[in-house]
C-alpha cells in the first residue's frame, strides 16, 4: 500500500459521537485525501489537503471536517457521527495532482 | 456533468479466458485516464494512466486502450487467471484550477472461476 496506513481499520460507534480517523504516510508526497466508498457510488472526495495546513473540501464534505498539522498526517474528523456516513474511508496521495494516486487500505465505519 | 459509466457493472469469466471491460466518459477538460484494480477489503491499485495522446497502454496482461475522439476506454484482461477476480475502476482525471480532479466509475466486478 505504498508507504499509507490507515488507523483504526475498523471502528463501530453511535450516532452522536465524535470520531477521528489518521492517515499516515512515509512517502513525503504533497497531496493527500480522503475518499468514502458507498455501494452504487464511485469513489467520492471528501477533503484533501496540498500541504501542512492546507486544506480544500471535496465534493461530499457536509459533516466532515480535517486537520494536517505535519507532511505525514492527514487526520478525518466527524464531530458527530451520523448512520449515512457508515461507509469505507480511503486515504490517498500523491506527488502531484495530475500523477497517480496511490490508496491506503481503508478505514470501515459504522454508525449505530 | 461530469460523468464515467462503465460496463458491464459485473462479470464471469472462466480461469484462461480473456475479457474487455468497457469505460465511457464526458469529462471535460480531460487531463488523463486511470484503470484501477481493486481486491476485496483493500484500497484501489493502479493498473495504467493514459493522457490524451496516448492510444494504448499494457501492464503484463492487462492492456488499457483510449480513443479519445468518441471518449471510450477499455481494460482486456489475457488469460485471466483467479488473482483477477477484482473490482475494476475507471478514472477520469479532469483538469481545474489548481488542482486536477479525479471522477470514478463505479466499478466493474470480475470473478474468475476455475
Amino acid at each position: 500500500d505504498a508507504g499509507i496506513t490507515q488507523s483504526p481499520r475498523h471502528k463501530v460507534t453511535e450516532t452522536g459521537t465524535p470520531v477521528t480517523l489518521r492517515c499516515h504516510q512515509t512517502e513525503n508526497h504533497r497531496y493527500m485525501y480522503w475518499y468514502r466508498q458507498d455501494p452504487g457510488h464511485g469513489l467520492r472526495l471528501i477533503h484533501y489537503s496540498y500541504g501542512v495546513k492546507d486544506t480544500d473540501k471535496g465534493e461530499v464534505s457536509d459533516g466532515y471536517s480535517v486537520s494536517r498539522s505535519k507532511t505525514e498526517d492527514f487526520l478525518l474528523t466527524l464531530e458527530s457521527a451520523t448512520s449515512s456516513q457508515t461507509s469505507v474511508y480511503f486515504c490517498a496521495i500523491s506527488s502531484e495532482t495530475y500523477n497517480e494516486q496511490f490508496f491506503g487500505p481503508g478505514t470501515r465505519l459504522t454508525v449505530l | 456533468k461530469n460523468q464515467v459509466e462503465q460496463s458491464p457493472q459485473s462479470l464471469i469469466i472462466l480461469e484462461g479466458k480473456n475479457c474487455t471491460l468497457q469505460c465511457n466518459y464526458t469529462v471535460s477538460p480531460f487531463s488523463n485516464l486511470r484503470w484501477y484494480k481493486q481486491d476485496t477489503g483493500r484500497g484501489p491499485v493502479s493498473l495504467t494512466i493514459m493522457t490524451f495522446s496516448e492510444n494504448t497502454k499494457s501492464n503484463g496482461r492487462y492492456t488499457a486502450t483510449l480513443d479519445a475522439d468518441t471518449k471510450q476506454s477499455s481494460l482486456h484482461i489475457t488469460a485471466s487467471q483467479l488473482s483477477d477476480s477484482a473490482s475494476y475502476i475507471c478514472v477520469v482525471s479532469a483538469k481545474g484550477g489548481a488542482t486536477n480532479k479525479l471522477i470514478f466509475g463505479t466499478g466493474t466486478l470480475l470473478a474468475v472461476q476455475p
